[in-house]
């Protein structure tokens, strides 16, 4: 079956106007994650969804970066009023259960440039 | 503490050799410990996962190695290739702990 998609693959945006980020996760997958990848960077853990529970959104960096889950199914991160410290690789991941000990699954990830 | 710390940041291996990456974690009730392989331009996807029960797994030409009252973990690549070349993520994580907490990444090249 298809793996975890997102889009765009790339986008490039001016500082100051906001983004959405899409992730299309694995079928029947029921727990999501977004991670941040900076370069030279690991992977920063932004927020997960579990089902129809409440989000953690512990790992968001301000206010300015927001997501959601539509139907247990496709997820969209959105920043607004970007900064140029935005610049990274956007990863969607998603498992089977919401545990830290399931496989997770990653997309290609979005590339967001902020000039 | 949730931190992963990994190194080396960077390592060169000639063709046959072996690679070896390293991890350290502080919180004891970690009891999961993948490791990520990332190509360019791709995520990052499962190579190999230890449990604490064990010292050592192996799968093919990668083996992890446990030391628990170290707190530390490592990959072996064995007869490295070429087609290894690609940036490695160890991560943690527990059960009931729904994230995986990543190291900073190695970017292993292997020359021929």
């Amino acid at each position: 079956g298809a793996g975890v998609s997102q889009s765009p693959s790339n986008k490039v945006t001016e500082k100051g106007k906001d983004v959405e980020l899409r992730c299309d996760p694995i079928s029947g997958h029921t727990a999501l994650y977004w991670y941040r990848q900076s370069l030279g960077q690991g992977l920063e853990f932004l927020i997960y969804f579990q089902g129809n529970s409440a989000p953690d959104k512990s790992g968001l960096p301000s206010d300015r970066f927001s997501a959601e889950r539509t139907g247990g199914s496709v997820s969209t991160l959105t920043i607004q009023r970007t900064q140029q410290e935005d610049s990274a690789v956007y990863l969607c991941a998603s498992s089977v259960r919401t545990s830290g000990t399931d496989t997770q699954y990653f997309g290609p990830g979005t590339r967001l440039t902020v000039l | 503490q949730q931190q992963v710390k990994q190194s080396p940041q960077s390592l060169i291996v000639q063709k046959g050799g072996i690679s070896i990456i390293n991890c350290a974690y502080e919180n004891t009730a970690f009891d999961y410990f993948p490791w990520y392989q990332q190509f360019p331009g791709k995520g990052p996807a499962l190579l190999i996962a230890i449990r604490p029960d064990v010292s050592e797994k192996k799968e093919g030409r990668f083996t992890i190695s446990f030391n628990k009252s170290a707190k530390q973990f490592s990959l072996h690549i064995m007869d490295s290739q070429p087609g290894d070349s690609a940036t490695y993520f160890c991560a943690a994580s527990y059960v009931g702990y729904e994230k995986l907490t990543f190291g900073t990444g190695t970017r292993l090249t292997i020359i021929p």
